[in-house]
């Protein structure tokens, strides 16, 4: 057990959509990581908050955006869903103090669109 | 976005082989990382390198950092039934907190 936290752990849900997905990061931790991972892309990084504060984006559509709350929980946010945005979604985190810092995932959501 | 190459994609292995799988960028990096994914979970780091030429071991498993920072490869030896999973490498950049991940490697280990 990592100590990240993800929920739901499965989410089915139509196109057009839009899905909301939490992330409690380990006790202590300061910084959170979205990543998306499909089966042609592999794990992809999305975007990461460090204290409330957005640091660094990847490969996030317009369509996604995420949020980190003064607990320190990330709420990942996907909206007009489409059939490609089917993947599995981790959260990972770390204190965020300095780049080699280990970065620890949790157990996934697995997002299906239908 | 860009990937690492790692290689194989997948192996069928005997229990109690030995196992090599590598990773390699055109870019540098100065963090090497491998993780290990089970079903339905998510990737729990094995092994952490940080600088070139380093090699480091954790139990059964040996990776090293490549001398140019362009590569990295991970052995495991003497391979049991757990070992069955996905291996994944990741680089990291100098002053960046984003990890670049391989396609990963598929081992499976017959008994």
């Amino acid at each position: 057990d990592s100590g990240v936290t993800q929920t739901p752990k499965h989410l089915i849900t139509a196109t057009g959509q839009r899905v909301t997905l939490r992330c409690s990061p380990r006790s202590g931790d300061l910084s959170v990581y979205w990543y998306q991972q499909s089966l042609d892309q592999g794990l992809q990084f999305l975007i990461q908050y460090y204290n409330g504060e957005e640091r660094a984006k990847g490969n996030i559509l317009e369509r996604f955006s995420a949020q980190q709350f003064p607990d320190l929980h990330s709420e990942l946010n996907l909206s007009s869903l489409e059939l490609g945005d089917s993947a599995l979604y981790f959260c990972a985190s770390n204190r965020g103090g300095g780049s080699t810092d280990t970065q620890y995932f949790g157990p996934g959501t697995r997002l299906t669109v239908l | 976005g860009q990937q690492l190459n790692q290689s194989p994609q997948s192996m069928f292995i005997q229990e109690g082989e030995d196992v090599s799988m590598n990773c390699t960028s055109s870019s540098i990096f100065n963090t090497w990382l491998w993780y290990k994914q089970d079903p339905g979970e998510g990737p729990v780091l094995l092994i952490a390198l940080y600088k070139a030429g380093e090699l480091t071991s954790n139990g059964r498993l040996t990776a090293q950092f490549g001398i140019t920072r362009k590569d990295s490869f991970l052995n495991i030896s003497a391979s049991i039934p757990s070992d069955v999973g996905i291996y994944f490498c990741a680089g990291q950049r100098a002053g960046s907190y984003q990890l670049t991940f391989g396609k990963g490697t598929k081992l499976s280990v017959i008994p």
